[in-house]
């Protein structure tokens, strides 16, 4: 079947500009995690939806990253007078379980955001 | 502040033999462990995971976990070129955390 698709594959913008981030995540999959990438590091954890509502949004690094869920399917990250340091490869994750500690989650292509 | 250590390498191993690859945690709550190869330019891709004690056989994979001594590991044997590419360590903490908290990763290279 599909597998986790994000959109757009690459963003170029400016210091200041606002951007969304698309994820769809696989059909069923209740659970979504937004992670980022920087080169040479591992991805670093962003937030995690259960359903429609943010379970955990303790990795966003500061309010101008904000992301939304409304219909428990898509989501989309927002990010609002971007900076150079946003600079990086944001993934999108699924996972078929309800939440807990067994939680196989299954990476995206990945968004690559570039402020120049 | 849960951390993830790993060798970042890169480690070279000859074609056939067998890659060990290596993973330090420090939450003593962690419950779950996953490991990711990753291609240059490419995402993140599940390829084992544990979650208890001991070892975990997946074809040519087998994750080995201690929970007592916070380490995890994963073998590939008879490795292949195909195999060459950054192996990424992953940690759920567990008590409802489901975020990973993932390691920088190792690069692996396995020479023909």
């Amino acid at each position: 079947g599909a597998g986790v698709s994000q959109t757009p594959s690459n963003k170029v913008t400016e210091k200041g500009k606002y951007v969304e981030l698309r994820c769809d995540p696989i059909s069923g999959h209740t659970a979504l995690y937004w992670y980022r990438q920087s080169l040479g590091q591992g991805p670093e954890f962003l937030i995690y939806f259960q359903g429609t509502g943010a379970a955990d949004d303790s990795g966003l690094p500061n309010d101008r990253f904000f992301a939304v869920r409304p219909e428990g399917s898509v989501s989309t990250l927002k990010i609002q007078r971007t900076e150079r340091g946003d600079s990086a490869v944001y993934l999108c994750a699924s996972s078929p379980k309800p939440g807990g500690d067994y939680n196989e989650q299954f990476f995206g292509p990945g968004t690559r955001l570039t402020v120049l | 502040q849960k951390e993830v250590e790993q060798n970042s390498g890169p480690l070279s191993v000859p074609e056939g033999a067998i890659a060990s690859l290596n993973c330090t945690y420090s939450d003593r709550g962690s419950q779950s462990f996953f490991w990711y190869r990753q291609y240059s330019g490419k995402s993140p891709e599940l390829i084992m995971f544990i979650y208890s004690n001991g070892d975990k056989e997946d074809g040519r994979f087998t994750a080995q976990l201690n929970k007592a001594s916070q380490y995890v590991s994963l073998l590939i044997r008879d490795s292949q070129p195909s195999d060459s590419a950054t192996y990424l360590c992953a940690v759920n903490g567990g008590g409802g955390a489901d975020g990973l908290t993932f390691g920088k990763g190792t690069h692996l290279i396995i020479q023909p």
